[in-house]
């Protein structure tokens, strides 16, 4: 069972600053990926990045980051020079990584409403 | 392009009817998914395929079903049995085990309302 908990129900940066979103989880899973998603005004879901538990380096993607701490349970996203086109609903998700009828099952967070002030 | 559609991005239902969602997708995924979203909540799963002519209840299907008889199309009907369809209906797909499986894709979404 996964259990996925975003304690931030709102958060607001100025353009051009730097914004941590915090997540934690809770798997049973000995391998499982973990990903955050936008979800602008236009509701489409975009994967904005991805960590796969095995390996230890936080993933980045431009302007994104994580910080990964396995032993913690926690994924936080660092959203660096924010942009007014960042702003979205944000959610954290986890997907079991092992074979079997779980592999893919996403299982969500409540997000956090990101806005960006010019 | 290569993507997923839904349809229709707006549907409404009256009391007591049953209406089917599509969901399309020419991404030569194996797996695919439906999940729920209300306002202020994150999304939760509805049904799940990881290959045609199987599928299995996520965590709310209780009031609808699901069939995959093709590879591509993964068609969601939201049964009278359903008591508070009203929200955001959203399909998505993913490769599958092997390679990056786990990652999802998504389609735009169907707003559900009963009227």
């Amino acid at each position: 069972a996964q259990t996925v908990t975003q304690s931030q129900p709102e958060m607001s940066v100025q353009e051009a600053e730097t914004v941590t979103l915090s997540c934690t989880y809770d798997t049973s899973e000995s391998d499982y990926y973990l990903f955050w998603y936008k979800q602008p005004p236009s509701r489409q879901m975009i994967l904005v990045i991805r960590q796969e538990a095995y390996k230890q380096q936080n993933a980045t993607e431009n302007r994104f980051s994580v910080n990964f701490q396995k032993a913690a349970k926690s994924f936080s996203l660092k959203i660096s020079d924010s942009q007014l086109g960042d702003a979205a609903m944000y959610f954290c998700a986890s997907s079991p990584n092992a074979g079997g009828t779980s592999y893919g099952k996403l299982t969500f967070g409540q997000g956090t409403i990101l806005t960006v002030h010019p | 392009d290569g993507g997923i559609t839904q349809s229709p991005k707006y549907l409404f239902r009256k009391e007591g009817q049953n209406v089917t969602l599509s969901c399309e997708q020419n991404l030569n995924h194996d797996a695919m998914y439906w999940y729920r979203q209300d306002p202020g909540q994150g999304l939760r799963l509805i049904y799940y395929s990881q290959i045609v002519n199987d599928f299995q209840k996520g965590d709310i299907a209780e009031g609808y079903s699901v069939s995959r008889e093709k590879k591509e199309s993964f068609p969601l009907t939201v049964t009278s049995a359903q008591k508070n369809p009203t929200a955001f209906y959203l399909c998505a797909s993913s490769p599958g085990q092997g390679g990056f499986g786990a990652e999802a894709f998504f389609g735009q979404g169907t707003r559900l309302t009963v009227v």
